[in-house]
């Protein structure tokens, strides 16, 4: 299995409270992704980064940044949580070249705003 | 724009018996990759095979296969001797050349009963 952890596993949080979610890797990968996953809506990009530093938005990005200040780490903040917001959170990491070219995911968090 | 269909939201088989899901696909590109992702009760994406677009070989592990119609734009697993473990969701997903982003279906929800 692919090193990835994502912190919290579980988060509960009030409407217009910030909150941040970390996904942590040891594979060394290039690539880094942000999806959330909803009921009828399949897997949604929201952020990925192609290095450090280096980031951009995917088709649902509104209402949420990231930040990667080191290979292993993309931080997702959401800036002011809404209940809309409540949706379980994917990270996902990819390599450069062949092999390692597909997405391997972390565990998900599981977010709820009340 | 490239899109991906799954359109069979809910399929059921029965513990040993072989089971087609379907997925087609929409694209411009020559040079793609195509994926089968499987999403089991714990949540947990897991890649279960790819194939490449300029392969005419159909990829297959284990008891996992995949029926790829190019020229069709047609991409199906193939399960075999399904087990109950199997019990999971099934997403597709479509990768054109070097853009990494993943295009996904919405997946398709596959029961194995006893």
């Amino acid at each position: 299995d692919a090193g990835i952890t994502q912190s919290p596993r579980h988060k509960v949080t009030e409407t217009g409270t910030p909150v941040t979610l970390r996904c942590h890797q040891t594979e060394n990968h290039r690539y880094m992704y942000w999806y959330r996953q909803d009921p009828g809506h399949g897997l949604r990009l929201i952020h990925y980064s192609y290095g450090v530093k280096d980031t951009d938005k995917g088709e649902v990005s509104d209402g949420y940044s990231v930040s990667r200040s080191k290979t292993e780490d993309f931080l997702l903040t959401l800036e002011s949580a809404t209940s809309s917001q409540t949706s379980v959170y994917f990270c996902a990491i990819s390599g450069s070249a062949p092999p390692h070219y597909e997405q391997y995911f972390g565990p998900g968090t599981r977010l709820t705003v009340t | 724009a490239q899109t991906v269909t799954q359109s069979q939201p809910e399929m059921s088989v029965q513990e040993a018996e072989t089971v087609t899901l379907s997925c087609t696909y929409d694209t411009s590109e020559s040079n793609y990759y195509l994926f089968w992702y499987k999403q089991p009760p714990s949540r947990q994406m897991i890649l279960v095979i790819r194939q490449e677009a300029y392969k005419q070989q159909n990829a297959t592990e284990n008891r996992f296969s995949v029926n790829f119609q190019k020229a069709a734009k047609s991409f199906s697993l193939k399960i075999s001797d399904s087990q109950l473990g199997d019990t999971a969701m099934y997403f597709c997903a479509f990768r054109a050349g070097n853009n990494r982003k993943l295009i996904w279906g919405l997946g398709t929800s596959l029961a194995v009963n006893p």
